[in-house]
């Protein structure tokens, strides 16, 4: 089965600063991993995914994530935050293979304080 | 091209009415995701359909909740004799054949009172 951790339920960074917001995950097989970011009372957007290739994926933004197999984790980072970084952020996972469903993290919620 | 379209945005209900929620995927997208989301708890997945399949339903309650996505039309996730515990945004999602990002609608935000 997969899944999809995400440890911190919130995370509180100054506009400026690095930030990370961590992944680990679960599947069977070769993952592919995704970021999606949700404001409040809004649909998810998608920000950045991993298939293969490269383990630092760029995303919309300037956000980036690297993807760390030995780790099973995928940590989203952002090199300068900014105030309207502020939202809801999802990490989710599904197997690289046909058939196989979308699993979601809990949500972390960044705040970017000015 | 339009994105992930998601019928009503808000639903209220009385408990034990039936709630119907449409979803119209993307143009091309042929497989569609439902997500329940509550305060706290993230986004939980329901049901994975392509156009007329059922290809995962392992987050589906065993009652009152079903989905379909038919050859023509929206896909709907239907909820039986509504409870209170029922109240929450419900999401979907597609998927393109040669995509690996799903796309979301707005969703819709069910109310049982």
């Amino acid at each position: 089965a997969q899944s999809v951790a995400q440890p911190e339920d919130q995370v509180n960074v100054a506009e400026g600063n690095p930030l990370t917001v961590k992944c680990t995950y679960s599947v069977s097989g070769n993952p592919y991993l995704f970021w999606y970011v949700q404001y409040p009372n809004r649909g998810l957007q998608f920000l950045l995914k991993y298939i293969t290739g490269d383990n630092l994926v760029k995303g919309s933004y300037g956000f980036e994530a690297e993807f760390n197999k030995s780790q099973t984790s995928f940590h989203l980072k952002k090199p300068s935050a900014l105030v309207s970084d502020s939202a809801l952020y999802f990490c989710a996972v599904r197997a690289n293979q046909a058939g196989t469903a979308l699993i979601f993290g809990k949500g972390t919620t960044l705040s970017v304080s000015s | 091209n339009a994105g992930v379209m998601q019928n009503p945005r808000h639903l209220v209900r009385r408990r034990g009415q039936e709630a119907r929620l449409r979803c119209s995927p993307m143009k091309g997208h042929s497989h569609v995701y439902w997500y329940r989301q509550l305060p706290e708890e993230g986004l939980k997945f329901m049901v994975y359909l392509q156009k007329e399949n059922i290809i995962d339903e392992s987050g589906m309650p065993k009652e009152r909740f079903s989905a379909e996505f038919p050859k023509e039309g929206p896909s709907i996730l239907r909820i039986q004799q509504v409870v209170r515990g029922d109240s929450a945004a419900y999401f979907c999602a597609s998927l393109g054949q040669l995509n690996t990002e799903a796309f979301f609608g707005q969703g819709t935000r069910l109310t049982v009172v």
